[in-house]
């Protein structure tokens, strides 16, 4: 166990529906990330969050919209959804600031269907 | 922008063999280079990494080399074991604050 907590683990709705995933990062840990996994596709950077301000971003679309809570804990958004949706969103938190570099505690992910 | 390519994409081995991954990177302000091991239904785990000021770093059966020139770094798995069978990725992390990983090597041991 990552100490990680991302829900739901499984969700299934149709396109042009919204989406809320959450996580809870480790305890302490100020920065959480966000990443797209799709089938046969390799960890694809979204966005990260430093103590509730975004820090990087990455190829995230702007149907997509996250944000992070001063309890710490981060809410991806997903509207308009598309087919090509479908993946398993992991995120990830960690103890070292942004810009600094450390291991990566990942969620189980949430993995999201669109039909 | 920044990029990671890995390769090869699938590698089979015998076990006891020794398997290789190799990664490159674009972004030259890269200082941090770990590797995750990604076992069928599961989560990415950390199972090694180096720094920039580093060139290479072992831990026990894994080893990592770095060479900084030519922006290549390398995963090295020595004697094997099916237990050793995942996906792999590779992924370089720059001073923006992004970790970017590879496409991932689906790494096969064969008993």
């Amino acid at each position: 166990d990552s100490g990680v907590t991302q829900t739901p683990k499984h969700l299934i709705t149709a396109t042009g529906q919204r989406v809320t995933l959450r996580c809870s990062p480790r305890s302490g840990d100020l920065s959480v990330y966000w990443y797209q996994q799709s089938l046969d596709q390799g960890l694809q950077f979204l966005i990260q969050y430093y103590n509730g301000e975004e820090r990087a971003k990455g190829n995230i679309l702007e149907r997509f919209s996250a944000q992070q809570f001063p309890d710490l804990h981060s809410e991806l958004n997903l509207s308009s959804l598309e087919l090509g949706d479908s993946a398993l969103y992991f995120c990830a938190s960690s103890v070292v600031p942004a810009g600094n570099t450390g291991e990566l505690f990942f969620g189980e992910g949430s993995r999201l269907t669109v039909l | 922008g920044e990029n990671v390519e890995q390769h090869p994409s699938t590698l089979s081995v015998q076990e006891g063999d020794s398997a290789v991954i190799k990664c490159t990177y674009s972004d030259s302000a890269s200082n941090y280079f770990p590797w995750y091991k990604q076992e069928l239904g599961k989560r990415p785990q950390l199972i090694i990494d180096i720094r920039s000021n580093v060139g290479e770093k072992k831990d026990q059966r894994i080893a990592v080399t770095l060479n900084k020139t030519a922006k290549h770094f390398s995963l090295h798995i020595t004697e094997t074991q099916p237990e050793d069978s995942a996906v792999y990725f590779c992924a370089a992390h720059n001073q923006g604050g992004k970790l970017i990983f590879g496409q991932g090597t689906e790494l096969s041991v064969k008993p």
